[in-house]
């Protein structure tokens, strides 16, 4: 069975801090990991990853995917109080269509 | 990447009764996907929408409880069927593009 562990459970950080969110996965037939946003109902997409070593950035977040030690880190640097919501990580194997998500991580900035 | 939007946004709902959510993708899809997100969880797959056939639902999940129709590649609803209070959790629809899938903003569903 596919898992997906993701750490810490919630954070609590001060307005311009840099944390790194983990993320863990096993799962057959790796495709993809993906991380989301969730602020209120839906899950905003984020990054796609599918190589090791290769960094996805976008603005003060990135991210970075470790396939042999089964592993991602989104980071987020110069924090702001918008920052403040549930991430989420997930991953994509080959052969179904089936996210399994992580728990995620509850990230609370404060001003 | 996709738009999708669903409705309604929100329902407050007696219980034993049943409502039926709407998903509308902007283009055309495969693979469609109804999630559930209970308070403080994180999201469980419900099932796969198939066109022109019926839809694959995940363990613990049964088709007379959540019947779901997908009459084109566009569209797809979700009843929820004869509803409890522990039927309360945001529905959210996904569709699968490339390596990815994206969401659609999600009902928020409350049974009382």
């Amino acid at each position: 069975e596919d898992k997906v562990v993701q750490s810490p459970l919630s954070l609590v950080v001060h307005e311009g801090d840099t944390v790194t969110l983990n993320c863990s996965y096993e799962v057959t037939n790796f495709r993809s990991l993906l991380w989301y946003k969730q602020e209120k109902k839906a899950p905003t997409f984020l990054f796609m990853l599918t190589s090791s070593g290769i960094e996805k950035k976008s603005g003060r977040l990135s991210s970075i995917l470790d396939k042999k030690e089964l592993f991602s880190i989104l980071n987020i640097t110069a924090t702001q109080t918008g920052d403040s919501a549930v991430y989420l990580c997930a991953v994509l194997p080959f052969g179904n269509e089936k996210l399994t998500f992580g728990t995620g991580t509850r990230l609370t900035i404060i001003p | 990447s996709a738009v999708i939007s669903q409705k309604p946004s929100r329902d407050i709902c007696q219980r034993g009764t049943s409502l039926t959510i709407q998903c509308q993708v902007d283009s055309q899809v495969t693979m469609m996907f109804w999630y559930r997100q209970q308070p403080g969880q994180s999201l469980t797959l419900i099932a796969t929408a198939n066109q022109g056939s019926e839809a694959t639902y995940e363990s613990g999940f049964v088709i007379d409880k959540f019947p779901i129709s997908r009459p084109n590649l566009t569209f797809s609803t979700l009843t929820v069927s004869n509803m409890s209070p522990e039927d309360s959790s945001i529905y959210l629809c996904s569709v699968g593009v490339a390596d990815t899938q994206y969401f659609g903003p999600g009902t928020r569903l409350t049974v009382l």
